[in-house]
């Protein structure tokens, strides 16, 4: 039963353009969203978070967008650069569990 | 550079054939987890400690065991490793699980040790 799905296993976007990953959750309780970046052979590195009190989130070329009505959050990175292609990971937190909730992942391939 | 660091990076163990995987970190992080991450799916917690509390998630197997000798370090011990416990292994930290905010929730992590079970 998963609690944080990402629907698209793979985005393939041309460089210079907008990617746009997606996100859904079932679990009302959760209340912080972070996304995280994992290039093969490393651990996932933390990209940005946001706090369900707010709806979006700006980090540079990164923003988060959270529609807590629909259960849905959305990775915006523009302008999308060749170092951008990774696997990004949603991950969900809250509901009294101390540990991360995460997605199966996106694989983002930036297009030259 | 303050990091997470996992060794070995690639462990091969037998069938039933103990095995321990090592996480340390300089973050001086009072909260450490272990997750599972099996091919091709969301990586899963197995437990954690804050500070040398151990909490163990409830569909966690007795096989996996975890120690934690001080802030620094902390183990994964599988017992008796089966052909289903194949997989990359990740060590978290952070800093504080009361209260909320970024530096609360955030969890860094290291590179991963992936078990090959043969």
């Amino acid at each position: 039963d998963q609690q944080v799905k990402q629907n698209s296993p793979s985005l393939s976007v041309q460089e210079g353009r907008i990617s746009i990953l997606n996100c859904d959750y079932t679990n009302s309780m959760f209340d912080y969203f972070l996304w995280y970046k994992k290039y093969p052979a490393e651990g996932p590195t933390f990209l940005i978070s946001i706090s369900s009190i707010k709806d979006k989130n700006e980090d540079g070329r990164f923003t988060v967008f959270l529609n807590k009505s629909a259960k849905h959050l959305s990775l915006h990175i523009v302008p999308s650069q060749p170092g951008d292609s990774a696997v990004y990971f949603c991950a969900a937190k809250g509901g009294g569990a101390d540990g991360l909730t995460f997605g199966k992942g996106t694989h983002l391939i930036i297009q030259p | 550079d303050a990091m997470v660091i996992q060794n070995p990076r690639y462990q091969v163990t037998q069938f039933g054939k103990p095995v321990t995987l090592s996480c340390s970190q300089t973050l001086n992080h009072n909260v450490m987890y272990w997750y599972q991450q099996k091919s091709s799916q969301a990586p899963k917690l197995l437990f954690h400690y804050y500070d040398k509390d151990f909490n163990n998630e409830a569909d966690t197997p007795d096989n996996f065991q975890s120690r934690r000798p001080n802030t620094s370090f902390c183990f994964l011990d599988i017992r008796s490793p089966g052909l289903g416990d194949a997989a990359m292994y990740l060590c978290a930290t952070s800093r504080d699980l009361a209260g909320r905010g970024p530096l609360q929730e955030t969890q860094y992590f290291g590179p991963g040790t992936r078990l090959l079970v043969l």
